[in-house]
């Protein structure tokens, strides 16, 4: 059974950093793309990030770059998102997710989320 | 980036069809035929329901379709019940390995 399950969220503060973890099992990790979608409260879908298969492509919504870093370890069955400069519209769920067969562009399935809340 | 347009809100009765539409564009709906649509209850992590315009990964009942023309991409249910009364998210694949989401449709089944 594929199991997503995200940690690391928090409060902080504006201008902190939190590192979000997505623990993978039930399927072989190093064969999908890997997305994080956040998910405001009571607002939609917004998509974040995603990582290719061996971590050697990343790309970003515009609105992070710079201040949030994708990484994996395909050792390890885990994704990662480092987001530094934290702002108050930076609150959302984070839900990591999972690339349909090898592709980017659908996501078969997402962990239950973890809570980021910025405010001083 | 912008986000894709759904409308807030749509409403059938039991055993009737509902259409909800994504509005993009060129550079994303319009562009390619990888449009997918996600079901989310309350308090829930997304399901994936329909993936490339309008395949159905196993286990979706056949009640959930979804199509393409243009810019605006739909998904119909048909023979509502109780149970789909949900939000749906659209999504499309907006090049440069970037996806854009609708705003979301919250269902209601009267």
């Amino acid at each position: 059974e594929v199991q997503l399950v995200e940690s690391g969220g928090g409060l902080v503060q504006p201008g902190g950093s939190l590192r979000l973890s997505c623990a993978a099992s039930g399927f072989i990790f190093s064969n999908n793309w890997m997305t994080w979608v956040r998910q405001a409260p009571g607002k939609g879908l917004e998509w974040v990030a995603n990582i290719k298969q061996d971590g050697s492509e990343k790309y970003y919504v515009d609105s992070v770059k710079g201040r949030f870093t994708i990484s994996r370890d395909n050792a390890n069955n885990s994704l990662f998102l480092q987001i530094n400069s934290l702002r108050a519209e930076d609150t959302a769920i984070y839900y990591c997710a999972r690339g349909y067969v090898t592709g980017v562009d659908s996501l078969d399935y997402w962990g239950q989320g973890t809570l980021v809340a910025v405010s001083s | 980036q912008s986000a894709l347009t759904q409308p807030r809100s749509v409403s059938g009765s039991p055993g009737q069809s509902v259409t909800i539409s994504c509005t993009g564009t060129s550079s994303d709906v319009g562009g390619y035929n990888y449009v997918s649509w996600y079901q989310q209850y309350p308090g829930k992590a997304p399901k994936f329901m329909i993936y490339d315009v309008s395949k159905r990964p196993s286990g979706v009942p056949d009640r959930f379709s979804g199509s393409k023309s243009g810019n605006t991409a739909s998904l119909t249910i048909s023979g509502l019940q109780a149970e789909d009364e949900a939000d749906y998210y659209c999504c499309s694949y907006a090049g440069s390995y970037s996806l854009v989401f609708g705003g979301g449709t919250k269902l209601t089944v009267l």
